[in-house]
């Protein structure tokens, strides 16, 4: 099956610095998904990439659909302490009547005040 | 918009009990929802896929006869856990499609099987 590798696993952030994590995978997507995920809820959507090449923004979050479709990142500027959480990826391919959609393994987001 | 809701969000059964857990779309319709379960500090895992109207498609290790999933209309999808026992404690979150590809989560249920 399709497996996508997200990294970083984790880091920890000082306050108002720039946070970068990607995710790249052996095969192609349709569609790439970014979600945050607090303790006990479930994810929520942050941005979704369509196109090839396609560069979205949301507030501070930035996110690119990679060329090849391989690939994704997600850019948080002037990280705050409600940035914190889990990050997920995930890659959508749907095809032939069928659908899957593929989770990286998640970035834990630490922001020291 | 895409606002997809769980109930209940917490539950604490008894072994050997059914604990029955339904998921909304509350603002659009969805004729495909997702029921995943998730171990701590772990990603999603994919259960099943419910198709409004048939038959829910069951990942391969996931037993059907004991997540029973139904469909029974383009809002409501419901996942009932047959006889728990303490391994299926977990938390469990329903997606749903609204357009091209993405799926909007449910908040999840936190189950417990004492």
């Amino acid at each position: 099956g399709q497996q996508l590798n997200q990294s970083p696993q984790s880091m920890f952030i000082q306050e108002g610095e720039d946070v970068s994590m990607n995710c790249t995978s052996s095969s192609i997507f349709n569609t790439w998904l970014w979600y945050k995920q607090d303790p006990g809820e479930g994810p929520v959507l942050l941005i979704a990439l369509y196109k090839a090449g396609e560069l979205t923004s949301n507030g501070r979050l930035t996110a690119q659909f990679g060329i090849t479709r391989k690939d994704s990142f997600l850019n948080i500027s002037a990280s705050i302490p409600s940035d914190v959480g889990i990050y997920f990826c995930a890659g959508a391919y749907s095809g032939a009547g069928s659908y899957q959609l593929t989770f990286g393994k998640g970035t834990k987001l630490s922001v020291i005040p | 918009g895409a606002v997809v809701s769980q109930h209940p969000s917490r539950v604490i059964c008894k072994s050997g009990t059914s604990v029955k857990i339904e998921c909304r779309s509350l603002d659009f319709q969805a004729t495909t929802m997702f029921w995943y379960r998730q171990f701590p500090k772990k990603s999603l895992m994919l259960m099943a896929t419910s198709n409004e109207g048939s038959k829910a498609t069951y990942e391969q290790g996931v037993e059907k006869d004991k997540f029973l999933i139904n469909h029974a209309s383009l809002t409501l999808s419901t996942l009932t856990v047959t006889s728990a026992h303490p391994e299926d404690s977990s938390f469990y979150i329903c997606s749903a499609t609204a357009e091209a590809d993405t799926q909007y989560f449910g908040p999840g249920t936190r189950l417990t099987v004492l």
